[in-house]
């Protein structure tokens, strides 16, 4: 089936920092989601993006969905402790079909 | 509004035992999801629904069963627990299946 390749893994970064991740696919996908998974909890949507090269906010949160529709990336600014979890991006290739999940990023922030 | 709603939150088994994972929504949405969550491999699917009386197999649908008689409803039967289904497990349901999931919080289940 498809995969997607999120990198990193985890990360380790201090409050105030800038973080970066993103999700890339061998195939074309027709939307791009981001998710949040706290310690115990679902996963809980982040941001949705449906057009290629869409850029979109929310919050302290920027995400792109990429040119060639193989690729988004992820953003979060002046990072903050309640920004720990797991990141997860998903890939959808039409309304019918159900979401592909990346393997998650684990995002660790020191104070 | 409850949203997705998953029982029970923890469940040891035995090897060979059966189980229910319960999930029900209460948004009235058409599509319902069951994902696993295995530690560092991300989601993967194992069965979903687009409306009641349909049921589709996922990336991983050995093991288990599941059924959709009502809209609100959607249970996942294991039949006989083996310790590779250990693993949480999450109900999702959608509007259309075109926007984000609704998740609900998880089935911790470990089959020993």
């Amino acid at each position: 089936g498809q995969q997607l390749n999120q990198s990193p893994q985890s990360m380790f970064i201090q409050e105030g920092e800038d973080v970066s991740m993103n999700c890339t696919s061998s195939s074309i996908f027709n939307t791009w989601l981001w998710y949040k998974q706290d310690p115990g909890e679902g996963p809980v949507l982040l941001i949705a993006l449906y057009k290629a090269g869409e850029l979109t906010s929310n919050g302290r949160l920027t995400a792109q969905f990429g040119i060639t529709r193989k690729d988004s990336f992820l953003n979060i600014s002046a990072s903050i402790p309640s920004d720990v979890g797991i990141y997860f991006c998903a890939g959808q290739n039409s309304g019918n079909t159900p979401l592909v999940f990346g393997k998650g990023t684990r995002l660790s922030v020191i104070a | 509004n409850a949203g997705v709603t998953q029982t029970p939150k923890f469940r040891i088994l035995k090897i060979g035992q059966s189980m229910t994972l319960q999930c029900t929504q209460d948004m009235n949405h058409n599509y319902m999801y069951w994902y696993r969550q295995d530690p560092g491999m991300g989601l993967k699917l194992i069965y979903y629904s687009v409306g009641a009386g349909i049921t589709d197999k996922g990336e991983v649908p050995n093991g288990y069963n599941v059924s959709r008689s009502t809209t609100e409803d959607f249970p996942l039967r294991l039949e006989l627990a083996a310790p590779s289904q250990t693993s949480v497990y999450f109900c999702a349901s959608s509007w259309t299946g075109a926007y984000g999931y609704t998740f609900g919080s998880g089935t911790r289940l470990t089959v020993v």
